[in-house]
C-alpha cells in the first residue's frame, strides 16, 4: 500500500497569505496524485488531479505541482472561505489518502 | 446534474451486518465506476472499494477483503455496500463517489452514518 504523508498536520494563516502544503508518498506514483478540500460538516470537494489539474469551478487561486513522490497544494492568496482540512490522493495503486492537513486562521 | 442519494443513517450492534445504497442520478450509470469511502469520526479518508457496474466487477481494500461487498443494479441506478462483522471501530460516515479522470472521486454522495453500538 502506497502511504501518503501531509505537512504541516496545522497550518496557522491569515487571509491574503499565500499556503504551502505537502504530500510524500512513500513511493512513486508519477503524477497521480489528487487534492480535497474539505469543510466541517461537509462532504469532499475534488480540487486538483493528476497533480496539476484544476477541477471543474475551482478558482485559480489554487494549484498543484509535484511528480514522483513529492507534491504540494498552493494556495496564493487565502480567501475566508478556504479554511479546512485538506487531503492528498493518490491513485496509483488502491486508492490511499493522506492524514490531513488543516487549515486555520 | 449528478445527483447521488445514499440512504438514511443505521445504528447497528457488533457482528451484525449494515448495508448502504447510493443511488445516481443525472449520470449515464454504466458508463461509470462507484467507490465507497469512510471517514471515521474525526478522522480522515479511506477507500475501502469500488465497482464498475457494466462488468459487475468490484475491488477492495486489503484492509476490509472478506468483510465488504459492493454491488450494483443497473435497472435501479444504485450501488450498494455491505459491510459485516461489524466492529465498534467501524462507526464512521460512509460516501459513495463517482469514480473519474482515472480514480478520483469528483462527485460525492451525501455520507451515511453507520453507528456501531451495543
Amino acid at each position: 500500500e502506497i502511504v501518503l504523508t501531509q505537512s504541516p498536520a496545522t497550518l496557522s494563516v491569515s487571509p491574503g497569505e499565500r499556503a504551502t502544503l505537502s504530500c510524500r508518498a512513500s513511493q512513486s506514483v508519477n503524477s497521480y496524485l489528487a487534492w480535497y478540500q474539505q469543510k466541517p460538516g461537509q462532504v469532499p470537494r475534488l480540487l486538483i488531479y493528476d497533480a496539476s489539474n484544476r477541477a471543474t469551478g475551482i478558482p485559480a487561486r489554487f494549484s498543484g505541482s509535484g511528480s514522483g513522490t513529492d507534491f504540494t497544494l498552493t494556495i496564493s492568496s487565502l480567501e475566508p472561505e478556504d479554511f479546512a482540512v485538506y487531503y492528498c490522493q493518490q491513485r496509483g495503486n488502491w486508492p490511499t489518502f493522506g492524514q490531513g492537513t488543516r487549515l486555520e486562521i | 446534474q449528478v445527483q447521488l442519494v445514499q440512504s438514511g443513517a443505521e445504528v447497528k450492534k457488533p457482528g451484525s451486518s449494515v448495508k448502504v445504497s447510493c443511488k445516481a442520478s443525472g449520470v449515464t450509470f454504466r458508463s461509470y465506476a462507484f467507490s465507497w469511502v469512510r471517514q471515521a469520526p474525526g478522522q480522515g479518508l479511506e477507500w475501502m472499494g469500488g465497482i464498475i457496474p457494466r462488468f459487475a466487477t468490484a475491488n477492495y481494500a486489503q484492509k476490509f477483503q472478506g468483510r465488504v461487498t459492493i454491488t450494483a443494479n443497473e435497472s435501479a441506478t444504485t450501488v450498494y455496500m455491505e459491510l459485516s462483522s461489524l466492529r465498534f471501530e467501524d462507526t464512521a460516515i460512509y460516501y459513495c463517489a463517482r469514480v473519474d479522470h482515472g480514480y478520483y472521486f469528483h462527485y460525492w454522495g451525501q455520507g451515511t452514518l453507520v453507528t456501531v453500538s451495543s
